[in-house]
């Protein structure tokens, strides 16, 4: 089964400073997405981006894909506090009804110091 | 304040009880998801209704039944549960096409004890 794979699995950084986050998959994809989580609560989503796309930014978001790397990243820059959460990428399957199912990486703890 | 609500917001229950939780969403969309989310792992789907028709069940065991009586509400019936089932369970919603971006809500937290 495809699966992301995020990296770094935990991410401690300064306010205002820059976050990368990287995700691997296995196989043939749509688009990708990418969630915040908060502790506690339920999934947010940031930023979809389909596969014929190579960058896409979102406010202080910017995410690359590279399909054949089978990878993709999100950068944050000048983090704040609030950004402290868990993020996930999130690929979809090519075709049938596999469309609708979205698997998840293992995520991202980013933790953001004041 | 998340578009899609979930109820109760935590559930202890025994493993001879029967509960259920609830999720609505008024957002007009026609695709509907479980996810079972266990602590510091990512969300892993169970159901996905499209149109209130069940269209993928990810070999869930039947102790779980899902139900959705209209394009609003998604029901999730828990019957017999074990302790393995402690978890955090998500609804979320979307538009029933292909690769769209999900609205999930903030998850029912269920410890059987």
């Amino acid at each position: 089964s495809q699966q992301g794979e995020e990296d770094p699995q935990a991410l401690s950084i300064q306010e205002g400073e820059n976050a990368t986050m990287n995700c691997s998959y296995k196989t043939s994809i749509n688009n990708l997405q990418w969630y915040r989580q908060n502790s506690g609560r339920g999934l947010v989503h940031l930023i979809l981006i389909r596969s014929n796309e190579r960058e896409k930014h979102s406010g202080r978001l910017r995410v690359t894909l590279d399909t054949s790397k089978k990878s993709s990243s999100l950068l944050i820059t000048a983090s704040r506090a609030a950004d402290t959460a868990s993020y996930f990428c999130a690929t979809d399957g090519r075709g049938g009804g596999s469309n609708y199912k979205l698997t998840f990486g293992k995520g991202t703890l980013l933790t953001v110091n004041p | 304040d998340t578009e899609v609500t979930q109820t109760p917001k935590h559930l202890v229950m025994g493993m001879t009880n029967k509960k259920s939780l609830k999720c609505e969403q008024h957002m007009g969309h026609r695709a509907m998801y479980w996810y079972k989310q266990k602590a510091k792992k990512p969300p892993e789907l169970m159901f996905v209704y499209s149109y209130e028709k069940l269209s993928i069940n990810e070999s869930v065991p039947s102790r779980f039944s899902p139900e959705c009586p209209n394009s609003s509400l998604l029901n999730l019936h828990l019957h017999a549960l074990q302790p393995e089932d402690s978890a955090l369970y998500l609804c979320a919603s979307s538009q029933a096409r292909s690769s769209q971006p999900q609205h999930f809500g903030d998850g029912t937290r269920l410890s059987i004890l």
